[in-house]
């Protein structure tokens, strides 16, 4: 079975700042990662995805994350951060079944402060 | 295309009620997904249609709840028989073509179980 561990539960950041959101997943066989973004009394949205090619991957808002095999990793980082990026962040794999059903890390609060 | 819809937003009701909550997918979009969340968790997978089939259903879905996708467009989900461990966010998401492509979320149905 799969699961993904977000290791933090909450990251203060002050505006400009560099951040990274920690994501840690397990897995026997290979999976799709993405990073989703949920804003107060909204739906998910998704930031970005990796599905295979290179590790290194862009997605919007100048958001990008890193996959990582041997570490098990997908880390959400972002250069400089702004007032509105303050949101709940959701990691999440997708495992090789034919239902395409998506499993959620527990969530970080990114609160960026001014 | 206006994403997609769930209603009503907000449910609350008394322990031992039945509630159904409604999902309108993306309008080309074949997969149809329910997810609930609870506060301070990642959203977890309910169940999921491809089109008018219901090919997969968590442990999470009692017997208590029951999902329907008549003619394999909007979607309704029904909790029987109330408890208040049903209180949580029913989210509702989409996705069209391959296992690649992005599920779209719904703005989700915050049910309150008194």
């Amino acid at each position: 079975a799969q699961s993904v561990t977000q290791l933090d539960s909450q990251v203060p950041v002050f505006e400009e700042a560099p951040v990274e959101l920690r994501c840690n997943y397990s897995s026997s066989v290979s999976v799709y990662l993405f990073w989703y973004v949920q804003y107060p009394n909204q739906g998910l949205q998704l930031l970005l995805k990796y599905l295979s090619g290179s590790t290194l991957v862009k997605g919007i808002n100048g958001f990008e994350a890193e996959f990582n095999k041997s570490q098990t990793s997908f880390h959400l980082r972002k250069p400089s951060v702004h007032i509105s990026d303050t949101a709940e962040y959701f990691c999440a794999v997708r495992p090789p079944s034919n239902t395409g059903k998506l499993i959620f890390g527990q969530g970080t609060t990114l609160q960026v402060k001014p | 295309d206006t994403g997609v819809s769930q209603d009503p937003r907000h449910k609350i009701t008394k322990r031992g009620q039945n509630v159904t909550f409604r999902c309108d997918p993306i309008s080309e979009h074949n997969r149809l997904y329910w997810y609930r969340q609870t506060l301070g968790q990642g959203p977890e997978f309910l169940t999921y249609f491809q089109n008018e089939a219901q090919l997969e259903k968590s442990r999470l879905l009692s017997d208590r709840f029951s999902a329907e996708r008549p003619k394999g467009s909007f979607s309704t989900l029904e909790i029987q028989r109330t408890e208040q461990g049903d209180s949580a966010m029913y989210l509702c998401a989409s996705s069209g073509g391959g296992f690649g492509n992005e599920q779209y979320f719904g703005p989700g149905t915050r049910l309150t179980v008194t």
